[in-house]
């Protein structure tokens, strides 16, 4: 167990839609990365946050966004859903941000838009 | 950005070892991170090179050459339990993008008995 925890585990709907994907980072863990992985393409860094800030932005589309609360939890907003939006959604925590940072990452949110 | 290059797939029998390369190219390398993925489960971290050389951490070690933008992992004596794909991940620093760990496609390590 990382001790990140991504809600929900899996999560079906259909072309147009809109859904939110949530992760809780590890305590202590002040950044938070989403990453999608699809079958053909591999691990696509889309967006990171550092205690609240957006901190660097990777291929996140428009109809994307993301933030980080307070808390530190963060929601990835996923909208006018695509079929090929339907991949394994990963959320990922660091502690600083310092160089030699590993992530840890939670279990995914598998997303299939039909 | 960066480019990131590694096999698809490597087939090696128990015992045995296996050398995964990776190739990179980047304008702001930060270090370089090798992390095993098992089929639908998360990434979890393997090593960490930042200097040139070898890092041995047991049965895994990492080596990284900077000025060649290459590195390898190398998995020795084998175990079913290997089986696994490994990510080769660079991290970048960009004024723009700040710092960004990019992964690599990965690359399926099947072991057979």
């Amino acid at each position: 167990d990382s001790g990140v925890t991504q809600t929900p585990k899996h999560l079906i709907t259909a072309t147009g839609q809109r859904v939110t994907l949530r992760c809780s980072p590890r305590s202590g863990d002040l950044s938070v990365y989403w990453y999608q992985q699809s079958l053909d393409q591999g691990l696509q860094f889309l967006i990171q946050y550092y205690n609240g800030e957006e901190r660097a932005k990777g291929n996140i589309l428009e109809r994307f966004s993301a933030q980080q609360f307070p808390d530190l939890h963060s929601e990835l907003n996923l909208s006018s859903l695509e079929l090929g939006d339907s991949a394994l959604y990963f959320c990922a925590s660091s502690s600083s941000g310092g160089d030699d940072e590993k992530l840890f990452f939670g279990s995914g949110t598998q997303l299939s838009v039909l | 950005g960066q480019n990131i290059d590694q096999p698809t797939e490597m087939t090696a029998t128990e015992g045995a070892i296996v050398q995964i390369n990776c190739t990179y190219q980047t304008s702001g390398f930060n270090g370089l991170f090798w992390y095993q993925q098992h089929a639908g489960e998360a990434p979890t971290f393997l090593s960490y090179n930042v200097l040139d050389g070898l890092e041995e951490k047991g049965r895994f070690s990492s080596f990284l050459s900077r000025s060649k933008g290459y590195s390898y992992l190398l998995l020795k004596e084998l175990q079913m339990k290997d089986s696994a794909s490994y990510l080769c991940a660079v991290r970048d620093f960009s004024r723009s993008n700040d710092y960004k760990l990019s992964f690599g496609a990965g690359t399926t390590v099947t072991v057979r008995a």
